[in-house]
Formats: structure tokens, C-alpha cells, sequence
């Protein structure tokens, strides 16, 4: 069965530095998302993309924030100057299609720990 | 998107079905309702989705009254395996992208 795929399972930052995020999205899908879950909370949308932009955000995605589609499959999101409350499990997701109704495929997630 | 409300948590043993209840008073004539689940340290995962009466799959059933302002999900025989947290989400196609999952129900089955 195709999955999503994230990549590294865990990342240690110090604070201020850059990461970046990397996702490969079920293959035939055409719409991608980030979210994340800090530690014992519920997961919280960041961005979803489709056609090479955003197609929406929420306030967490700031100017801090950014995704790209560098090529065919890889699906990423970078963070330029991380804070301690970045601090989080970040998941990709993938869809065929866009909208709540459709079912979104989510990889494995990414912990992040920003020190 | 329509507003939803469930339990917190429940606690079952092996074997018994689960039955979790989520209100959503306000769901529009297209809105669906859709089941996620997510285990510990993994992403969530999309169970099952239906608009009326009564949907089931391998995993699990959905009933919706014809009122649709309530929704349960039955988990039939519970094993250790289903502990998780179940999201109840509300949506159509007209509804945006982001899935709203809000604290959900977290189960937990114990021998």
C-alpha cells in the first residue's frame, strides 16, 4: 500500500537555527499538507498546497514558515529561525483530492526538538 | 466547518464494543462525517466517513440518526490494539483543506 514518508524521524535544533522538513507525498496525489502536534495537544493545521502554491494557512504558518515542491516528489517545509515553542511532532499529508471530505494519507511524522 | 462535540476519553476492555458519540448540531445539508484515528506517535489515520444512516467497513461501523446532528462510532470486540484517540470531523467538498481535529476521544482498552 503507497504511504507518506518523512524524513528524519527526529531533529535536534538549537534555537535561530533553520530546518528543513522533507515529505514524499503518495505519489499520484496532488494536494499536500503540514501539521503539527506539540506535545500533548491536538494536532493543528499549517498549510496545504496544491499546483505549486498555497492553497490555504492558518496564523501558526507564519513568515518563519515556508513549503516547497522542490521536484517531482519531494514535498517540504522549512522553518528559518527556530523558536523553543516550535518544539513539535510535524506530520505531511497527501491527498488525490482537496477538501475536508477527502481522505488525507499521513506519513509518519517528524519530532522536532528545539533546544 | 460545523462544531463538534465528544467525549474526552473512555476506557474498555478486550473484547467489548465501543461505541463513541459525536454531537454536531449545526452539520449543513453536504457536510459528511468523517473518523480518524491516531495512535501514539504516529500521524491519524482515516477510518471511516459516511452522510446517513449506516456505514461499515473492515474496521469499523458509523451510525447516523436521520437528524444527523449526532454521529457513534462502533468499534466491534475491542483489542489492546485500538487504543488510540478517534477524531470526529464534520466537512464537505466546499469546506477548505484543513482538517480540524480537536482533541477527539481517547480510548483506552485494557485486558
Amino acid at each position: 500500500e503507497p504511504e507518506v514518508t518523512q524524513t528524519p524521524s527526529h531533529q535536534v535544533t538549537q534555537m535561530g537555527q533553520e530546518v528543513i522538513l522533507r515529505c514524499v507525498p503518495i505519489s499520484n496525489h496532488l494536494y499536500f499538507y503540514w501539521y503539527r502536534q506539540i506535545l500533548g495537544q491536538k494536532v493543528e493545521f499549517l498549510v496545504s498546497f496544491y499546483n505549486n502554491e498555497i492553497s490555504e494557512k492558518s496564523e501558526i504558518f507564519d513568515d518563519q514558515f515556508s513549503v516547497e515542491r522542490p521536484d517531482g516528489s519531494n514535498f517540504t517545509l522549512k522553518i528559518r529561525s527556530t523558536k523553543l515553542e516550535d518544539s513539535a511532532m510535524y506530520f505531511c499529508a497527501s491527498s488525490s483530492q482537496g477538501a475536508v471530505l477527502y481522505e488525507q494519507y499521513f506519513g509518519p511524522g517528524t519530532r522536532l526538538t528545539v533546544t | 466547518l460545523a462544531k463538534t462535540t465528544q467525549p474526552i476519553s473512555m476506557d474498555s476492555y478486550e473484547g467489548q464494543e465501543v461505541n463513541i458519540t459525536c454531537s454536531h448540531n449545526n452539520i449543513a445539508t453536504n457536510d459528511y462525517i468523517t473518523w480518524y484515528q491516531q495512535f501514539p506517535s504516529q500521524g491519524p489515520r482515516f477510518i471511516i466517513q459516511g452522510y446517513k444512516t449506516k456505514v461499515t467497513n473492515e474496521v469499523a461501523s458509523l451510525f447516523i440518526p436521520a437528524d444527523r446532528k449526532s454521529s457513534t462510532l462502533s468499534l466491534p470486540r475491542v483489542s489492546l490494539s485500538d487504543t488510540a484517540v478517534y477524531y470526529c470531523l464534520v466537512g464537505s467538498s466546499n469546506s477548505g483543506y484543513a482538517l480540524n481535529f480537536g482533541k477527539g476521544t481517547s480510548l483506552l482498552v485494557t485486558p
